[in-house]
């Protein structure tokens, strides 16, 4: 079974710096099936990007995604404190399973 | 505008059972594989269910290890509803549960949820 380990685990930074968050996969995955949402406090999941670099509808252009294989990132430029939040890589593996990485708190102050 | 409304959390006791639904509106309910993912409280995301859309011949459904034999997934397509059945419940059942749709084109995202429901499973 394929295991996300997402880093940090906590990323405290001001705003207008740039947040880099990784996403490494135990075996290879492909990018067509990885995704990036944003939960903040109290509400639903939001999608962010999929195909690991495609943005959803809505999104800002401040969030971006590359990676292949095993190593996935999302960017966020320009940070702002709405920012603030915890966020999830997903990936969709064999057996119809859909994974999720444990998360990353991002924090902008 | 899509819309998911989830309903039918709340206190149980372990061994217990609970029917969770999901109205759905704004879309083609029945083109859409429909899923469950939960949050245990101060936890991460765990999907827990999915069932295939309904314009397959025969809708398929897939579970987590963790609730297979105990949940079961379907959905009402002339209501646009969606629902777990949750049998045998156990305390490391207790989450937020969300009903989420998945993309139709093949990218395997979730791109729209509900907002939850709570279920708390204790004595």
């Amino acid at each position: 079974e394929i295991v996300l380990t997402q880093s940090p685990g906590t990323l405290s930074l001001s705003p207008g710096e740039r947040a880099t968050l990784s996403c490494r996969a135990s075996q290879s995955v492909s990018s067509s099936y990885l995704a990036w949402y944003q939960q903040k406090p109290g509400q639903a999941p939001r999608l962010l990007l999929y195909g690991a670099s495609s943005r959803a509808t809505g999104i800002s252009d401040r969030f971006s995604g590359s990676g292949s294989g095993t190593d996935y990132t999302l960017s966020v430029s320009r940070l702002e404190p709405e920012d603030s939040a915890v966020y999830y890589c997903q990936q969709y593996g064999y057996s119809a399973m859909y994974i999720f990485g444990q998360g990353t708190k991002l924090e902008v102050k | 505008e899509v819309q998911l409304v989830e309903s039918g959390g709340g206190l149980v006791k372990p061994g217990g059972s609970l029917r969770l639904s999901c109205a759905a509106s704004g879309f083609t309910f029945t083109s859409y594989t429909m899923n469950w993912v939960r949050q245990a409280p101060g936890k991460g995301l765990e999907w827990v269910s999915s069932i295939s859309s309904a314009t397959t011949y025969k809708p398929s459904a897939d579970y987590a290890d963790s609730v297979k034999g105990r949940f079961t997934i379907s959905r009402d397509n002339a209501n646009n509803l969606l629902y777990l059945q949750m049998n045998s419940l156990r305390a490391d059942d207790t989450a937020v549960y969300y009903c989420a749709r998945r993309d139709t084109l093949g990218w395997f995202y979730f791109d729209y949820w509900g907002h939850g429901t709570l279920v708390t499973v204790s004595s």
